[in-house]
Formats: C-alpha cells, structure tokens, sequence
C-alpha cells in the first residue's frame, strides 16, 4: 500500500500546455510539499502545505498552482509549460512541519518539448 | 534563508572502504539534520537524522555526527558494499512553520567491487 503516490509517473508534452500532476498521501500526516529536482538533482522546495493551508510557496512563477482539496491531498497545475519546466517533481509528506522526515513520493518526470 | 554546502560532489571507493560525506549549514536556528538515499530513477529515502540535541547517531553501517559549533554535519558508511552506490542528500531544517528541509546538493557514491 504506497504511502505517498504520485500520477502521472511520466508526462511528455507541448510547450505552451497546461498539465496537472497529483498527489495522495495515506499516512495521516498534516504537512505536504511538492520539490522540483533538477538535471543535476538538485532537490529545491517549491510549496508547502500544512492541513490545506499555503505555508511556504518560494520564488517560483505564478504559472504553478499548488491546490490541497484536504490534508491528504496536494495537486500541482502548471499553465504555460516551458522548456525550463523539464524536470523531476516530488511531492513529499511529514507529520507537522518542523524537525521531521519527509516520505517521497516516486516522482514525476515531466518533459515539455 | 538556510544555505547548506555539501561536499564533495563525486566519491568513488572500493568495496569494504569507508566514505565520509559533509554538509555545513548557514543558519544556527537550524535543529534537525536528516540524510536520504537516491537511488537511480529512484525517490530519496530517509536513512539516518540526527537532531542537535544528540553528537552522534549510529544504525549498523552507518552513523551521523554533528558539531552545532562548527556547524557541520557528517555521514560515515563503513565496510561500503555495491548498493550503497547511490546519490546521497544532506538536509537541513529549523523547524516550526518555516521547518522545511532544504537540501544539499547532493554526493553520487561509486562502491567499486
């Protein structure tokens, strides 16, 4: 039974388009995140979550909208995809924000071309 | 914001050798020091985390330990075996609602058998 799972694996798509990329947790934990890694695996936060509510959102571009419909769920929709978009993203979950480990999901390998 | 420095980047041994990754962090307030496991195509695992109440932790082949002074922390992989080989994360993490881990930039362990 996978803890924290993400849809899709992988997506391949146009720039310009919009994709949605989901992720559940079975855990009972009231923080998500959603990271982008890199080409050279750097692991940088883009949101945070604690119990639906926006904690930390970085300097990333408007064009990505995090979206917590409950705790156990945190969605990621990107509008206007770029070349630059081209990365891993893995959505990840603790049990409360602060000195915690992080489960990661298996990631979601989005290639915009 | 949390900057933490990890080094060095590559390390290459043989099997039944030791390897030392270090990270430092910039910021004091930070508490909570965890290490993940990337294998390839892979999610990060949580393998050790040590908080800084504690010097050193130790599970098996592998032990953590930190100088709060110095702001440094340390994973030590004794008698290193192939499947160890794997990108390795320090992190760290100042708890509370800003308590997101932020990474290092990662070591690509090779055991060479």
């Amino acid at each position: 039974d996978t803890a924290v799972s993400q849809t899709p694996k992988y997506l391949v798509t146009q720039m310009g388009n919009d994709k949605s990329i989901k992720c559940e947790q079975n855990l009972g934990h009231d923080t998500m995140y959603w990271y982008k890694q890199d080409s050279k695996k750097f692991l940088k936060i883009m949101f945070s979550y604690n119990n639906k509510e926006l904690i930390i959102n970085e300097t990333v571009p408007n064009r990505f909208s995090p979206k917590s419909p409950d705790k156990a769920h945190l969605n990621l929709h990107i509008n206007s995809l770029e070349l630059g978009d081209s990365a891993v993203y893995f959505c990840a979950s603790s049990p409360r924000t602060g000195v915690y480990g992080y489960t990661f999901g298996s990631g979601t390998r989005l290639t915009v071309v | 914001g949390e900057n933490v420095e990890q080094h060095p980047s590559t390390l290459s041994v043989q099997e039944g050798d030791s390897a030392v990754i270090k990270c430092t962090y910039s910021d004091s307030a930070s508490n909570y020091f965890p290490w993940y496991k990337q294998e390839l195509g892979k999610r990060p695992q949580l393998i050790i985390d040590i908080r800084s109440n504690v010097g050193e932790k130790k599970d098996q082949r592998i032990a953590v330990t930190l100088n709060k002074t110095a702001k440094h922390f340390s994973l030590h992989i004794t008698e290193t075996q192939p499947e160890d080989s794997a990108v390795y994360f320090c992190a760290a993490s100042r708890g509370g609602s800003q308590g997101n881990l932020i990474f290092g930039k990662g070591t690509k362990l090779s055991v060479k058998p």
